[in-house]
């Protein structure tokens, strides 16, 4: 069974504009929910993460939402740029087992 | 410089062939992992570690041998190695396990 889903799969947009990727979970004993970045030929790399006791947090143009009542999670990035092409991965995290479960990504193209 | 190295970075091996993969971390982190990447599967998790000597299972542990020697060095092993072990493999570190995760650049895999 599937921790983290994760939608959509891929996603175009426009310069300038926002894009906005969301996921769902199950396991209500998640606490940590980190969202990772990764360019094509790279390995991930953490982007913004939020805690549950917390449901927004924002680094720059990157902001994510959590809802803990809907299980749900959001990563919004304003003035999108086409150097923000790349997959991202929400994950979750109990912290109790030492592991981070991640969603199947969303391909991103920001178009110029 | 580069915290995570993998290596090699590219290999070519045919079905039934022995295959190691090499991963290590410069960070001093206790927990190290074994993922591979697949399109429309995201970050499956095949194997961690939070010390030398220890080995935990992950989601997809079948056909897959690992063993982390040192600290530092943590090796995936292939011993018949089969098609569909074709794949991106990542390797990450991270200091608290289930917290931010820092990965290696890659290598990626084909079976002949």
């Amino acid at each position: 069974q599937q921790q983290v889903r994760q939608s959509p799969q891929s996603l175009t947009v426009w310069e300038g504009g926002t894009t906005v990727l969301t996921c769902s979970y199950e396991d209500s004993t998640f606490n940590y929910f980190p969202w990772y970045q990764q360019f094509p030929g790279e390995g991930p790399a953490l982007l913004i993460s939020i805690l549950s006791v917390s449901d927004k947090k924002e680094d720059g143009r990157f902001t994510t939402f959590f809802n803990k009542r809907e299980k749900k999670l959001s990563l919004h990035i304003i003035d999108s740029q086409p150097g923000d092409s790349a997959t991202y991965f929400c994950a979750a995290s109990a912290g109790s087992n030492n592991r981070i479960f991640f969603g199947d990504g969303t391909q991103l193209v920001v178009k110029p | 410089e580069a915290a995570v190295t993998q290596s090699p970075r590219n290999k070519v091996t045919v079905t039934g062939g022995n295959v190691t993969l090499s991963c290590r971390q410069t960070n001093s982190h206790n927990y190290m992992y074994w993922y591979r990447q697949d399109t429309g599967h995201g970050l499956r998790l095949i194997h961690y570690s939070y010390g030398a000597g220890n080995l935990q299972i992950g989601d997809v542990p079948d056909g897959y041998k690992a063993t982390r020697t040192t600290q530092e060095d943590f090796f995936l092993l292939l011993e018949l190695a089969s098609p569909s072990q074709t794949s991106l493999y990542f390797c990450a570190s991270s200091d608290v396990g289930a917290y931010e995760q820092y990965f290696g650049p890659g290598t990626r895999l084909t079976v002949l």
